[in-house]
């Protein structure tokens, strides 16, 4: 099993434009989450699913869109970049269940300049 | 009131020694609670989980959990170089069963440095 693989691992966007962040998992887990992590600081939960065509805001969605048309997939577009979006992002996949145990992919670095 | 609070560190300890981490909460309701490492540059890594009060043991790891007093923590044994990293602790406030409650909530890590 790959786990959960995220593409690209860097990119750098000029202000105003948009882009989709990858995120697959081989596992079968229901459970799908982006996070964003700045520098020194804790994750914060940009988005999750529970399943496919099922989604839901974190505590930090502005500037962004998600969907889930599979199990498997997850990506995360952002439009209109903002220098404020300048963050490494982790996607992360759990089973269903009661104990969720999440498991990050590599994580995708992303500036905006 | 932040949910889940650690020590920022940074927190040093020798080679071969054991280092404490520990992770309060707010959430008197909270089920699960889980322990990540985290090296710079890189993904969070699940290395310990615990459910019940008590004492979890694995390898050099142990994680204890005591729900009265809302804390978990963590202790590395026998502390090794490659121990150094931030250590995350994350809380799920609920059973993930119950819906809307599939989330977990991390504090802001605590960064480890092992000194040879």
């Amino acid at each position: 099993n790959a786990g959960v693989t995220q593409t690209p691992k860097f990119r750098i966007l000029k202000i105003g434009q948009s882009m989709t962040l990858q995120c697959t998992q081989d596992m079968n887990h229901n459970y799908m989450y982006w996070y964003r992590q700045d520098p020194g600081m804790g994750l914060k939960l940009i988005y999750y699913s529970v399943g496919a065509g099922i989604t839901d805001k974190g505590e930090v969605p502005n500037g962004y869109n998600v969907s889930r048309s599979t199990t498997e997939d997850f990506p995360l577009r952002l439009e209109l970049a903002a220098p404020s979006q300048t963050s490494v992002y982790f996607c992360a996949s759990s089973m269903e269940g009661p104990y969720n145990e999440q498991f990050f992919g590599p994580g995708t670095r992303l500036t905006v300049l | 009131q932040k949910e889940v609070e650690q020590n920022s560190g940074p927190l040093s300890v020798p080679e071969g020694a054991i280092a404490s981490l520990n992770c309060t909460y707010s959430d008197r309701g909270s089920q699960s609670f889980f322990w990540y490492r985290q090296y710079s540059g890189k993904s969070p890594e699940l290395i310990m989980s615990i459910y019940s009060n008590g004492d979890k043991e694995d390898g050099r790891f142990t994680a204890q959990l005591n729900k009265a007093s809302q804390y978990v923590s963590l202790l590395i044994r026998d502390s090794q170089p490659s121990d150094s990293a931030t250590y995350l602790c994350a809380v799920n406030p609920r059973l993930s069963t119950d819906f809307g409650n599939e989330k977990l909530t991390f504090g802001t890590g605590t960064r480890l440095t092992i000194i040879p």
